[in-house]
Order: structure tokens, then sequence, then C-alpha cells
């Protein structure tokens, strides 16, 4: 069974950091594709990033380029999702998620229940 | 970048009645086109992707079709248990969601 287990959330002040980590289980985690989407309380879905299965390529949402870093460790069989400069904006619960299969463009099949962020003074 | 816009935003309709749900992309997509439901305090399920094909274990009355711009998700006969927000999301290049549809019971 495929198992995505977030971790890592909580409350930072704006302009600080967090790292939020995706322990995944039950399948082959070194030959996916992983992604990060958000969801702010009450709004809808956003996708953040993604990483390829080897870590070597990545892309963001506009809305985090620079500030957002995601990386794998496939030993570990985790995600990450380095976050700095927070801003108010990026409260939200985040989600890891894996593909339907292992190509780039698939939708995502399995989700993790999710890690709450929130920044606020 | 590539926008998907869903109509309507919400919707109320009786157990038994057909809904239909319209996503439009800016520029066309080819079929890389998913559907999503979300409910309430729930994680996304994944219900149709490739415009059409419905995923494993997903009940038969709901449908996608459409290709190119345009995007319907169909339910045939709505359920008390399909109270949930729908969400469209095109997964070639730059994934990107819908503003998301609110389905309720009238």
């Amino acid at each position: 069974e495929v198992q995505l287990v977030e971790s890592g959330g909580g409350l930072v002040q704006p302009g600080g950091s967090l790292r939020l980590s995706c322990a995944a289980s039950g399948f082959t985690f070194s030959t996916y594709w992983m992604h990060w989407v958000r969801q702010a309380p009450g709004k809808g879905l956003v996708w953040v990033s993604r990483i390829s299965s080897d870590g070597s390529s990545t892309s963001y949402a506009d809305s985090v380029k620079g500030r957002f870093t995601i990386s794998r460790d496939n030993a570990k069989n985790t995600l990450y999702l380095q976050m700095n400069s927070l801003r108010a904006e990026d409260t939200a619960v985040y989600y890891c998620a894996r593909g339907v299969t292992v190509a780039v463009t698939t939708p995502l099949e399995h989700w993790g229940q999710g890690t709450l962020v929130t920044v606020s003074s | 970048d590539i926008q998907m816009t869903q109509s309507p935003s919400s919707l109320s309709a009786s157990v038994g009645d057909r809904v239909t749900i319209t996503c439009r992309a800016s520029q066309g997509i080819s079929n890389y086109l998913a559907w999503y439901q979300q409910k309430p305090g729930k994680v996304p399920k994944l219900l149709i992707y490739a415009a059409s094909t419905l995923q494993s274990g997903v009940p038969s009355r709901f449908s996608g079709s459409g290709s190119g711009t345009d995007f319907t998700l169909t339910i045939s006969s709505l359920q008390p248990e399909d109270v949930a927000t729908y969400y469209c999301q095109k997964y070639n290049s730059a994934p990107t969601f819908g503003q998301g549809t609110k389905v309720e019971i009238k």
C-alpha cells in the first residue's frame, strides 16, 4: 500500500524558514516524480513544485520560485521542501503527492494527509 | 502560463440530477486533463485522467469528456456522497488546477 506521510509543519514568523518532509513507503520511491501541492484554508488546490525521480530536474510555481527548494533522498525514501522567506500567503496545508505512473506528465493518484504551515507573527 | 477556468464555482442540485462542470484551458492541452474530488476535511481523490479515463474504483456515474481547451465532468445521477469540491488539473508542463466547483445537494 502506498503511503505518504508529511511532517515538519508548524507556526513560523514572516521571513522565517521551515523544512517539510514526506516519508514514502509501499512503492519504489526512486522511480517516481514527486510533487508538493498546497491548499490555503478554505481555498483551492495550488501546485507548488515537482522533482524528477533522480532529483536532477525540478520546477516551481512562480509564487514560490527563488524561495522554496524541493529535494529528495532516495536512500531514505523521503521528499523535502525547504521553504525560506515565508510570507503570510504561504499559510496552507502542504501535501506531497505521487503520480499514477513514473512519467513526468501524470495526474496525482496518491496524496499524503498534509501538514499545516502557518506564517504569522 | 496556461490558466484553467472552471464553471460554475458552485452549484446546488437534487439527488438524481445530472450535473455538469466545465473546465476551460487558456491554450490547448490535448487531453492532459484530470478531475479530482475533495470532500470536506479530506484529501483530494483522482476521479478521471486523460480527460475521459475513469480511475479504478470510481463509480461509473462519473464521466469526463473533451480535448484541446474545453472539458467537462458529468455526474449522471447525483448522490448524497457526491457532495464535494471538484477540481480540474492540467498535468502537462507546469501542472495547474482550476479554482474548484463546490457541489451541494438541494
